[in-house]
């Protein structure tokens, strides 16, 4: 079964304090891997797309990496507005994205 | 360049009642996708239409449906609702399989 994890559930850090979102998966004919920024209420804001082992993706103090079993969202020096619930997503061959739980960060000053 | 709408942005419905909500695709996407997504939890894929037709479905029933219209926007109905039915919904347009999906800022149902 296709299935994708992230972990941890959720991380508080101190402004400035950087840390590392782990997204697994178990998929069959992996098309893409998707990171999202989700605010309470609001729909998800698109990040980065991943499509092989080895991509790397920046943007500001994110930084999205890829393996063949999972991805990393790297937050260097992070920013209370920083503070969201972080989603990745695969694409599946013949289906859509089926998304992980997400991991709620909270950065406080 | 307009992004994804959705409307409305909140509705409380009775259960057994039915819903329908709307969705705006981004200027060139011709293809929606509608999600659930219950509190605490990630987006669970709904169904996708591709140029008016459904093209892909999850693990939902029958009483959800669908519609996508000449322009690419795009209906979401739910038949006979229940209390498990409250959630925010999704809609996400993009341009080609495989690529970025960009979503609405959801409607939020709540069935009492």
């Amino acid at each position: 079964e296709d299935q994708v994890t992230q972990s941890p559930e959720a991380l508080r850090l101190q402004e400035g304090e950087s840390s590392s979102l782990n997204c697994s998966y178990t998929v069959s004919g992996l098309r893409g891997l998707f990171w999202y920024r989700q605010d309470p209420g609001k729909g998800p804001e698109f990040l980065f797309t991943l499509y092989s082992a080895g991509e790397e993706k920046e943007k500001e103090r994110l930084k999205a990496t890829l393996t063949k079993k999972e991805s990393f969202l790297h937050i260097t020096a992070p920013k209370p507005e920083d503070s969201a619930t972080y989603l990745c997503a695969v694409a599946i061959y013949g289906q859509n994205f089926v998304f992980g739980p997400g991991t709620r960060l909270s950065v406080l000053p | 360049e307009t992004g994804v709408t959705q409307s409305p942005t909140h509705l409380i419905k009775t259960r057994g009642q039915q819903v329908t909500l709307r969705c705006s695709s981004q200027s060139g996407h011709n293809t929606v996708s509608w999600y659930q997504q219950a509190l605490g939890q990630g987006p669970q894929f709904i169904f996708q239409y591709y140029r008016e037709e459904e093209n892909g479905r999850g693990n939902f029933p029958p009483r959800f449906s669908g519609l996508q219209f000449p322009n690419y926007s795009s209906e979401l109905n739910v038949n006979a609702l229940e209390l498990d039915d409250s959630a925010l919904y999704l809609c996400a347009s993009r341009y080609k399989e495989n690529t970025e999906a960009f979503f609405g800022q959801g409607t939020r149902l709540t069935v009492v």
